[in-house]
């Protein structure tokens, strides 16, 4: 088993503010995915990085990938209520295994 | 929507009734799997099936049975489960193989067990 460690595990901010997650693992996989869960839903595919110290940006949220492929952090910039959910990073291992952090819970406050 | 589809939604069963999930894809995939999400916990893969073949099964006790009769449909089959069994469990799907999957989530049946 692949473990990832997600941090926080719970985030309360005020819409506005910025904020980062991190996902650290003792492994080293072939990509690196973020996904969002929104209460009763399934989790929702954000992002996938591959290559060693890769940024990725999506509108307010950036993504990058450690050098060394074993981390990775998602910051947002002026968050807004709508980026309320359950943040999931996973590392894939051999194309087809996908092994999830606990995710990081967060709250944005209008 | 997804184009992958759970059923049912939620569940309540005794520790001695049977019962299935149902997962059913319009992708095109042909790798799908079953994962439980427990409160603070990450999410645990269950059962790969790439193909209609079972690639992973990561010591999942025998009262869940995995059923895969055709790259669309994927079942799981529950019996005499534990009041601990209780969680959301949740299909996915993806392409396969190689290359930089993704996977496709359902919404996922909340199940508990009494």
């Amino acid at each position: 088993t692949q473990l990832l460690e997600q941090s926080p595990q719970f985030l309360s901010i005020q819409e506005g503010e910025n904020l980062t997650v991190y996902c650290n693992s003792s492994s080293v996989f072939s990509s690196l995915q973020w996904y969002r869960q929104e209460p009763g839903e399934g989790p929702v595919l954000l992002v996938t990085v591959v290559t060693g110290g890769e940024v990725k940006k999506l509108k307010r949220l950036t993504f990058q990938f450690g050098d060394a492929r074993k981390d990775s952090s998602l910051h947002i910039t002026a968050a807004q209520p709508g980026d309320t959910g359950l943040y999931l990073c996973a590392g894939v291992y051999n194309f087809n295994k996908f092994y999830f952090g606990s995710g990081t819970k967060l709250n944005v406050k209008p | 929507e997804t184009g992958v589809t759970q059923t049912p939604r939620h569940l309540v069963m005794g520790m001695t009734n049977k019962k299935s999930l149902k997962c059913e894809q319009h992708l095109g995939h042909n790798a799908m799997y079953w994962y439980k999400q427990s409160a603070k916990k990450p999410l645990e893969l269950m059962f790969v099936y790439s193909l209609e073949e079972r690639v992973e099964n990561n010591s999942v006790p025998s009262r869940f049975s995995p059923e895969c009769p055709n790259s669309s449909h994927l079942f799981l089959h529950l019996h005499t489960l534990q009041p601990e069994d209780s969680a959301l469990y949740l299909c996915a799907s993806s392409h396969d193989p190689g290359g930089n999957e993704k996977l496709f989530f359902g919404s996922g049946t909340q199940l508990s067990v009494l």
